[in-house]
């Protein structure tokens, strides 16, 4: 079945320590976006990517990086420059040349602090 | 202001009822927007895109108003399945950049 992977689903971060989260899709988009939602909030975008070897800072892109390079991946670091790291993290992906296409949710991984 | 305000609810419905909440957002430039479905501590799911007036879809209703810049979505019928919370989203910019809402809840009873 086609669709977006985030792995893992539960991640546990210590203090000055990067981590990285997983995002895989076999849906063909080109486009891949990086959002953060915490308690009672929207979601927030981090990152975006529309094309394999770029990616764009988002709304909230301190403290955090992304690779691209290869379409169907778009990993997450959280670095240790980001003071509050414990959300929900969304990966997403779109056809965007399609200006009317939504995006399509992979099942997110919550990072806390230990 | 917040580009995209919702009430955040909850919208207390019996089963079998009908409930309807709005979404205003400041850009009136704005055409496209979804509606997406986000169950306690899961993914948003896409509920149904609007892009002109408005759309319908089963049970659900969704309506645009460009002149006071909101948009609508009715249930009618509720289920106790439909207790979720619901994502106004605008579609910002042609690379398909989005702008979420804080989301309404609803909570259907039996």
């Amino acid at each position: 079945d086609g669709g977006i992977t985030q792995s893992p689903k539960y991640l546990f971060r210590k203090e000055g320590q990067n981590v990285t989260l997983s995002c895989e899709q076999n849906l063909n988009h080109d486009a891949m976006y990086w959002y953060r939602q915490d308690p009672g909030q929207g979601l927030r975008l981090i990152y975006y990517s529309q094309i394999v070897n770029d990616f764009q800072k988002g709304d909230i892109a301190e403290g955090y990086s992304v690779s691209r390079e290869k379409k169907e991946s778009f990993p997450l670091t959280v670095t240790s420059a980001q003071k509050n790291p414990t959300a929900f993290y969304l990966c997403a992906s779109s056809t965007p040349g399609y200006s009317n296409q939504p995006q399509h949710f992979g099942d997110g991984t919550r990072l806390s602090i230990l | 202001r917040k580009e995209v305000e919702q009430d955040p609810g909850p919208f207390n419905v019996p089963e079998g009822a009908t409930v309807a909440f709005n979404c205003t957002y400041s850009n009136s430039a704005s055409q496209s927007f979804f509606w997406y479905r986000q169950d306690c501590r899961k993914e948003p799911k896409l509920l149904m895109s609007v892009y002109s007036s408005g759309n319908e879809d089963g049970r659900f209703t969704a309506q645009l108003n460009r002149a006071s810049q909101y948009i609508s979505l009715l249930i009618r019928d509720s289920k106790l399945s439909d207790s979720a919370t619901y994502l106004c989203v605008e579609l910002k910019g042609s690379w398909g950049k989005l702008q979420f809402g804080a989301g309404t809840q609803v909570v259907v009873t039996p």
